[in-house]
């Protein structure tokens, strides 16, 4: 199975701030990679596939990039209902497809 | 518009099966495959399974022993049943449709604790 491990676990910044989180691969997976935010309570909901396509409706602040086993997803000027959990995905390599760990970011 | 709901019990024993149904709008299960994906408390999402668009299905090896994806296309319904459950079994189960394949639209998720 392909490990995916995300840094950091979690991760505090002020409002307008620009974050990145980061996801490694333990192998190759080919930009075969999605992000996913879940809010407190809620489903994960789809932000970026294909490493750095973003999924329809999701603000212009969020990117993603990468390739290899390296990913990162970046927010751009941090806002108030960014405050969530992201989640890395790999689909490269099944079964099984394979979640990171998470991370939890708050506001400071 | 596109839905997914879970439904199923919220406790079931340690050693007992559990049956969860995840009914789908807006979407026909022949053209379409649907994943269940758990997420223990406060931890990460666990993907255990897929019926693709065609009837076939996939397991997540780690518990493939234990589970069984079926579906009813003419009630829109997705079916999970897992036996043998344990304590860290206890999770939110999600259901999701699985395109390309990652996982475009979710369900809200059901609650499931494994206890006597």
């Amino acid at each position: 199975d392909i490990q995916m491990t995300q840094s950091p676990a979690s991760l505090s910044a002020s409002l307008g701030e620009t974050v990145t989180i980061e996801c490694r691969a333990s192998e190759d997976i080919y930009n075969g990679l999605a992000w996913y935010q879940q809010k407190p309570g809620k489903s994960p909901q789809l932000l970026i596939y294909n490493a750095n396509s973003l999924h329809t409706g999701v603000p212009s602040r969020f990117s993603g990039s990468g390739s290899g086993t390296q990913y990162s997803l970046k927010i751009n000027s941090l806002q108030s209902e960014d405050v969530a959990s992201y989640f890395c995905q790999q689909y490269y390599d099944y079964p099984p497809w394979t979640f990171g760990g998470g991370t939890k970011l708050e506001l400071k | 518009q596109v839905q997914l709901k879970e439904s199923g019990p919220g406790l079931v024993q340690p050693s007992q099966t559990l049956s969860l149904t995840c009914t789908v709008s807006g979407l026909s299960l022949t053209s379409n495959s649907v994943s269940w994906i758990r997420q223990p408390p406060g931890k990460g999402l666990e993907w255990m399974g897929v019926i693709w668009s065609n009837g076939g299905t996939d397991y997540n090896s780690a518990i493939k022993s234990r589970l069984s994806i079926s579906r009813d296309t003419s009630k829109s319904q997705v079916f999970l049943k897992m036996n043998s459950l344990q304590t860290e079994d206890t999770a939110m189960y999600f259901c999701a449709r699985t395109t390309a394949p990652h996982f475009d639209y979710w369900g809200q998720g059901v609650m499931v604790t494994v206890s006597s």
